[in-house]
This record gives C-alpha cells, sequence and structure tokens, in this order.
C-alpha cells in the first residue's frame, strides 16, 4: 500500500497569510503514460464529509476559491492557501488514487492564529 | 444535482449486525465505482470496500474482510453495506462517496456505535 505523510500535524495562521500544507508518497503517483499526479486534495469541516478541492495534484474543483492551489508532482505535494479566511479552518486531507487500495494522509489541522 | 444519503447507523452491542444504506440521485448509479470510507471519531479516513459499476469487483480492506459485505441494486440506485461482527473498531461514521478516479461527492454520513 502507498502510504500517504502530511505534514505538519496542525497548523495555526493569523488572516490573510499564507497556509503551506505538504504531502508525501511511499512511492510516485505519476502515470507517466499520461503525465498526470493521481494526487487530490479534501477540505472537511467539523460535522461535515470531505469535501474536493484539488484533484490531479494541481486542478481546482469548480467552485474552489482561488485562493487554493495544489502543486507538486511525483511523491511530494503541495497545498497552499494563498490568504487565509475564517472559513478555511478544517482538517485536510491528501489522497492517493494511483494504485488500490486508495489511501489518505493523516489529515492536517487548520486555525487560525 | 448529485445525492448520497445514507441510512441505517445506529448503536448496536459487541458482536451485532447492521446493515447500511446509500441512496443514490442525479446521475447514472450504474455507471460508478463506489465506496464506503469510513471515520472514527476524531480520527481520519479509512477506506472500507468499493464495488464497481455491475456489481462484479469488490474490494475490502483487510481490517473488515469477512465480516462486510458490500452491495448494491442498481434498479433502486441504492449501495449497501452489510456489518457482522461488530467491534468496538468499527465504531465510525460511515461515508457512502462516488467515485470517479478519485471521490467527487460524498454522502453526509451514517454513524455507527458499537458499544454494550
Amino acid at each position: 500500500d502507498i502510504v500517504m505523510t502530511q505534514s505538519p500535524d496542525s497548523l495555526a495562521v493569523s488572516l490573510g497569510e499564507r497556509a503551506t500544507i505538504n504531502c508525501k508518497s511511499s512511492q510516485s503517483v505519476l502515470y507517466s503514460s499520461n503525465n498526470k499526479n493521481y494526487l487530490v486534495w479534501y477540505q472537511q469541516k467539523p460535522g461535515q464529509p470531505p469535501k474536493l478541492l484539488i484533484y490531479w495534484a494541481s486542478t481546482r474543483e469548480s467552485g474552489v476559491p482561488d485562493r487554493f492551489s495544489g502543486s507538486g508532482s511525483g511523491t511530494d505535494f503541495t497545498l497552499t492557501i494563498s490568504s487565509l479566511q475564517a472559513e478555511d479552518v478544517a482538517v485536510y486531507y491528501c489522497q492517493q488514487y494511483y494504485s488500490s487500495p486508495i489511501t489518505f494522509g493523516q489529515g492536517t489541522r487548520l486555525e487560525i492564529k | 444535482e448529485v445525492q448520497l444519503v445514507e441510512s441505517g447507523g445506529d448503536l448496536v452491542q459487541p458482536g451485532g449486525s447492521l446493515r447500511l444504506s446509500c441512496t443514490a440521485s442525479g446521475f447514472t448509479f450504474s455507471s460508478y465505482w463506489m465506496y464506503w470510507v469510513r471515520q472514527a471519531p476524531g480520527k481520519g479516513l479509512v477506506w472500507v470496500s468499493r464495488i464497481n459499476g455491475d456489481g462484479t469487483t469488490i474490494n475490502y480492506a483487510d481490517s473488515v474482510e469477512g465480516r462486510f459485505t458490500i452491495s448494491r441494486d442498481n434498479a433502486k440506485n441504492t449501495l449497501y453495506l452489510q456489518m457482522n461482527s461488530l467491534s468496538a473498531e468499527d465504531t465510525a461514521v460511515y461515508y457512502c462517496a462516488r467515485t470517479n478516479y478519485f471521490f467527487d461527492y460524498w454522502g453526509q454520513g451514517t454513524l455507527v456505535t458499537v458499544s454494550s
């Protein structure tokens, strides 16, 4: 199984500042035949199901604010929130869908400083 | 509008059984792989089981293999999870999720609590 490791486990950022969450996979999730990274980011607020933010490592889901961006390739990925808003307080998960079983990172809790 | 609505969660004693349902609407249900993903209280997301569109390919996490059974009724647009021999470690919110490579839609979840 591919192990997904996020860092940090928790993060406190001031409103309007940048937040950066990292995700590392134990093996590459880049599929060479189509040059796509099989990596997705979800946001989960308390009492709610996860919400799709970013797929193919860097494609923003429709309706997701453009302050959210994803980057990286191979085994190292980053979710960046360019200017933190109060509504961004949540737990963020990365997940690989390169191989079965799909696996999630342990989550990163984002709070306001 | 795509909707997934889970039901069937409850308080059950250790060793007991429960059947969860997930009713889908707003898309061609039979065209999609469907998953059950669970989240223990205060913990992360873990996949439980998956089934392809026509129900011919099924997989389970090791932790539930032999105890849980996933199925679907495409005529009723419904996904099921039969859970037997439940233990405290199965206590979690259970989500059904539609797969389009990744999980593009999730239900609201149904809570299963295993306790005496």
